[in-house]
């Protein structure tokens, strides 16, 4: 099985601060990657697809890099509504959702 | 609009068995993939199951390999999770969550809560 892993587990950031998380698989995914963004009983939002490919309607201060094992999420200009916790997640075999990243605010 | 309503949810005793369904609308249901993935209280995302648009490739996570069946009924746009011998550990918000053009999943449902307890 595939384990995924992030850094770091938790996130403190100002309004109009770069954050970046890091998430690392066990093995090759080669770009089967994706980032969600889940705020508080809402159901996760897909953010991008295929390691760097922005899902329709997400702004475009989000963008995703990284092939094989690891991979970046970066927010360049972090905005009120960016106050969430983002989960990466492989799908090269099956899926398997990293342990989550809360961004709050400093 | 793509709708995912998911039902079936509720306290159940460890052992016990329940169904889940998810009723799927505005979009064309047999052309893709669908998963159950489930969240336990205060903690992340966990996989659970997965079943291709003609149920010729079906997947499980290994704590529910056994116990849980996933299924589709395409004709009734409907997803299934019949879940047996069921755990304390198995309580969490379950999400019936559908494939997109990415490959990953897209849309989701607002969940169905499973709680397992005597």
């Amino acid at each position: 099985d595939i384990q995924m892993t992030q850094s770091p587990s938790t996130l403190s950031a100002s309004v109009g601060d770069r954050v970046t998380i890091t998430c690392r698989a066990s093995q090759s995914i080669s770009s089967w990657l994706a980032w969600y963004q889940q705020k508080p009983g809402k159901a996760p939002k897909l953010l991008i697809y295929k390691a760097s490919s922005l899902e329709s309607g997400v702004p475009s201060r989000f963008s995703g890099s990284g092939s094989g094992t690891e991979f970046t999420l970066t927010i360049s200009s972090l905005q009120p509504d960016d106050f969430a916790t983002y989960y990466c997640q492989q799908y090269n075999s099956w899926f398997t959702f990293g342990p989550g990243t809360k961004v709050d605010i400093k | 609009e793509v709708q995912l309503v998911e039902s079936g949810g509720g306290l159940v005793q460890p052992g016990r068995s329940l169904r889940l369904s998810c009723a799927a609308s505005g979009f064309t249901f047999d052309d893709y993939a669908m998963h159950w993935v489930r969240q336990a209280p205060g903690k992340g995302l966990e996989w659970v199951s997965g079943i291709s648009w003609n149920s010729g490739s079906i997947g499980y996570a290994d704590s529910v390999k056994g116990r849980f069946t996933i299924s589709r009924d395409n004709a009734k746009n409907s997803l299934y999770l019949q879940m047996n011998s069921l755990r304390a550990e198995d309580t969490a918000l379950y999400y019936c969550a559908k494939v997109g053009v990415g490959a990953t999943v897209d849309y989701w449902g607002q969940g169905t809560l499973v709680t397992v307890s005597s």
